[in-house]
């Protein structure tokens, strides 16, 4: 697609539920991150896919969170056992190949994620 | 880790003023990315710019590496600059995107 997509754009669930969030990024970019970003604050680094390459995960803040990324495109985000401090928008970005290069990164639209 | 502070945190102008947004970093890096965060939450790249200087329009970003400092420069304002700036960086030795807390700007017409 000409951007990066993600869905759904808004999601409530309750707390204790289990939630999916799905990336599609910009096709032929090789690298596609994960970050959160709560209200009025900054972008937190979450999860980095690069390839074929194991993901850093060094950003998730617990065990509950998980993402893959499938035939190196498509990446689903799942949170498990939703708590309410996991309310927040979550953004996903791609860009051409690993962040040392000229690679310019290119955001979606975000999943705003509300637990209640 | 690296260290990524963006100064002012708030800013207010007048349409037409000009302004410089800067961030500052604690350790070397090999990518630095200024990106604009429009008040619907869309998040646009601006610039990479690990060293150098680049203009785009009424915007232009200076990093000078080995002071280990980025400028944004925004010249002649106008109400849809409105937003919130972000300065991400990354090292050497990692790919990861590090944010500043950002710079929200406030253009007032």
């Amino acid at each position: 697609g000409a951007g990066v997509s993600q869905s759904p754009s808004n999601k409530v669930t309750e707390k204790g539920k289990d939630v999916e969030l799905r990336c599609d990024p910009i096709s032929g970019h090789t690298a596609l991150y994960w970050y959160r970003q709560s209200l009025g604050q900054g972008l937190e680094f979450l999860i980095y896919f690069q390839g074929n390459s194991a993901p850093d995960k060094s950003g998730l803040p617990s065990d509950r969170f998980s993402a893959e990324r499938t035939g190196g495109s498509v990446s689903t985000l799942t949170i498990q056992r939703t708590q309410q401090e996991d309310s927040a928008v979550y953004l996903c970005a791609s860009s051409l190949g690993r962040a040392y290069q000229n690679s310019p990164l290119h955001f979606g639209s975000g999943t705003r994620l509300t637990v209640t | 880790g690296i260290q990524v502070e963006q100064s002012p945190p708030d800013l207010i102008l007048q349409e037409g003023a000009n302004s410089t947004l800067r961030c500052n970093f604690s350790d070397s890096v090999n990518n630095l990315q200024w990106f604009h965060q429009n008040p619907w939450g869309q998040l646009i790249n601006l610039f990479y710019i690990p060293s150098g200087t680049k203009q785009n329009g009424r915007l232009s970003a200076t990093t000078v590496a080995t002071e280990r400092y980025s400028l944004l420069y925004i010249s002649s304002s106008q109400t849809t600059d409105s937003g919130v700036y972000f300065c991400a960086v990354a090292t050497g030795s990692s790919y990861k995107l590090i944010f500043g807390s950002g710079t929200r700007l406030l253009v007032r017409p």
